[in-house]
């Protein structure tokens, strides 16, 4: 049973708009959740963190927001751009260090 | 280099054979993990080093697979007797110290296919 879900495998969205990456879990105990990046044949790039105590962190054009009763952590992206086009995972950091992974969210920026 | 260094970046072995992947962690980096990363889907863990110590080896899929970091810095993670499930990215990551709330910083992978 996946603990870390990513139900959108791809998502299209027009350059300059918003866009939103969702991820839900099911475990609660997990203390520290973060987005990476990936383009092809690349290692994943750290994007932004949010640990258990926020519910909101922003950096830059990207935001990550967390609802714990929800179990449910977005990634908004605001303006899109052309370079934004990769594949997004979140990732869940567990008591042991261990980083759990959802499947990956394909986004496409459209021109 | 600045990053995580993953070598080779390919490797193509016949089955039964011995491979050895490399990592060198970011400098100054005291934790360094080994995932393992199928088509498609997200990285899952294979094991965790603090400095020298191996302290987590929960994730390695049988006694074939061997990770070492002798000295606190670099692994290297060995899988003997290969087999055609083998096949996958082996990436490795390090983060600043063993704590909660620090991200792991990515090399580019290993990617490993078994003939």
């Amino acid at each position: 049973d996946q603990q870390v879900k990513q139900n959108s495998p791809s998502l299209s969205v027009q350059e300059g708009r918003i866009s939103i990456l969702n991820c839900d879990y099911t475990n609660s105990m997990f203390d520290y959740f973060l987005w990476y990046k990936k383009y092809p044949a690349e290692g994943p790039t750290f994007l932004i963190s949010i640990s258990s105590i926020k519910d909101k962190n922003e950096d830059g054009r990207f935001t990550v927001f967390l609802n714990k009763s929800a179990k449910h952590l977005s990634l908004h992206i605001v303006p899109s751009q052309p370079g934004d086009s990769a594949v997004y995972f979140c990732a869940l950091m567990d008591s042991n260090y261990q980083l759990i992974w959802g499947a990956g969210t394909k986004l496409i920026i459209k021109p | 280099g600045a990053g995580v260094s993953q070598s080779p970046r390919y490797k193509v072995a016949k089955r039964g054979q011995d491979v050895a992947l490399r990592c060198d962690p970011i400098s100054g980096h005291v934790s360094l993990f080994w995932y393992q990363q199928a088509l498609g889907q997200g990285p899952e863990f294979l094991t965790y080093f603090q400095n020298e110590a191996q302290l987590d080896k929960s994730g390695l899929p049988s006694d074939r697979f061997f990770a070492e970091r002798p000295e606190g810095s670099v692994s290297t993670l060995k899988i003997q007797r290969t087999q055609q499930e083998d096949s996958a990215v082996y990436l490795c990551a390090s983060s600043l110290e063993g704590t909660i709330n620090q991200p792991q910083h990515f090399g580019d992978g290993t990617r490993l296919s078994i003939l």
